[in-house]
């Protein structure tokens, strides 16, 4: 086990709702990076985040958005829920220092918006 | 062109078959390499790093051309086990060290 937990486990929602996913990084860690995998696809970067702030982001619009927290822990939220946002939504995080590109992913949350 | 490519599978092989898998990547300032396991439904994990000179680690051997912008991996002797989707990873520099993935390809190794 990565020591990446993610909650919850899985998740519906309806369109136009918001959802909140949380990340729990490693020990030590203080890198977290969010990525959804829809179905039959590998994993798409969404957004990292490094001691607090964001550093990056892929071809996500603005309705997702994140926060890190001083623990390094981290909340995707996405706002008005499309159903193509079907998902499963994967955390990693990067330990400290130079060695951001180890990446240990947590077990992800399927979401599913109807 | 996507920044990763893999071939599109899946393969189906016996035990004890060699199998290899192909991809190319579209960012010649790619960083670093990988080549990561997803089992189905699971998360993905971190199988091995691609080196330039090769690397080898028991049955899984990885190259890496940089010059065509090209990787490999090799399973030799498959086990059951080796069934899952792999997933060809690189980074593309810069300061954020995302990891762009490939699509996968799904291997079953059959009894």
């Amino acid at each position: 086990e990565t020591g990446v937990t993610q909650s919850p486990t899985h998740l519906i929602k309806t369109r136009g709702q918001q959802v909140t996913l949380r990340c729990s990084s490693q020990s030590g860690h203080n890198t977290v990076s969010w990525y959804q995998q829809a179905l039959g696809q590998g994993p798409q970067f969404i957004f990292q985040y490094y001691r607090e702030e964001e550093n990056g982001r892929g071809n996500f619009p603005p309705r997702f958005s994140g926060l890190q927290f001083p623990n390094y822990s981290s909340e995707l939220n996405v706002n008005a829920l499309e159903l193509d946002d079907s998902a499963l939504y994967l955390c990693a995080s990067s330990p400290a220092g130079g060695q951001q590109e180890t990446q240990y992913f947590g077990p992800g949350t399927r979401l599913l918006v109807l | 062109r996507k920044e990763v490519e893999q071939d599109p599978g899946p393969f189906n092989v016996p035990e004890g078959a060699t199998v290899a898998f192909n991809c190319t990547y579209s960012n010649s300032a790619s960083q670093s390499f990988f080549w990561y396991r997803q089992d189905c439904r699971k998360e993905p994990k971190l199988l091995m790093s691609v080196y330039s000179s090769g690397n080898e680690d028991g049955r899984f051997t990885a190259q890496l051309n940089r010059a065509s912008q090209y990787i490999s991996l090799l399973i030799r002797d498959s086990k059951l086990s080796d069934s899952a989707t792999y997933l060809c990873v690189v980074t593309g520099g810069g300061s954020n060290y995302k990891l762009t993935f490939g699509k996968g390809t799904l291997l079953t190794v059959n009894p």
